[in-house]
């Protein structure tokens, strides 16, 4: 299958750390990936690792993958009120196909 | 450049027009996207071009027609619509490497309404 899940909404304080999850269910992911949208915007692809990983870091980002568990994680340090956007995780399957998740909206609190 | 430009930002139509959607990339990438997103959905594919032939077309109906005039050249043309038809539709493209495109630039999208 290619459902790819995420929690809808987060809420976090200004300068706390975010951590949005996402599952995915395709064992053969050759690269999963991290896109920010904004309201009325395109999206803007963050960071990505490649399936053989275990972590990335990447300034104030660092994505965690667990393939065991098929489960991926990006933690956003010190929240600023510009990172209120959707996030998205994907998953590339064979044939360059980008799988995206539900989405998750990252609100940040003052 | 590393941009993916698309026009218009906005399109209004109604069901009998006839219209067109443009995107543009100058990256010299041979990969382009049409992905269509609803509101509070992620975005959905619809078509790829690799090498500017149609690779993939994701059961499209044919109200939807695309076209890759060259390689830096993407359009949607569109005929026919339904008012479910209404969303944002994002542009986007890729480097081909080894058959696994590993980073998608997308445009800021087009949002279409049909009336």
């Amino acid at each position: 299958g290619e459902d790819v899940e995420q929690s809808l909404f987060l809420s976090v304080r200004e300068g706390d750390s975010s951590v949005i999850n996402c599952t995915y269910t395709d064992s053969s992911s050759t690269y999963l990936y991290w896109y920010k949208q904004e309201p009325g915007a395109g999206l803007q692809l963050l960071t990505y690792i490649f399936s053989n990983m275990d972590m990335k870091q990447d300034q104030r980002l660092t994505v965690l993958l667990n393939k065991k568990d098929k489960h991926l994680s990006l933690r956003i340090a010190d929240t600023q009120t510009g990172d209120s956007a959707i996030y998205f995780c994907a998953e590339s399957l064979p044939g360059k196909k980008l799988t995206f998740g539900t989405g998750t909206r990252l609100t940040i609190i003052p | 450049d590393t941009e993916v430009t698309q026009t218009p930002k906005h399109l209004v139509m109604g069901m009998t027009n006839k219209k067109s959607l443009k995107c543009e990339q100058h990256m010299g990438h041979r990969a382009m996207y049409w992905y269509k997103q609803k509101a509070k959905k992620p975005p959905e594919l619809m078509f790829v071009y690799s090498y500017e032939k149609l690779s993939i077309n994701e059961s499209v109906p044919s109200r939807f027609s695309p076209e890759c005039p060259n390689s830096s050249l993407l359009n949607l043309h569109l005929h026919a619509l339904q008012p479910e038809d209404s969303a944002l539709y994002l542009c986007a493209s890729s480097q081909e490497k080894a058959g696994a495109s590993i980073e998608q630039f997308f445009g800021p999208g087009t949002r279409l309404t049909v009336l």
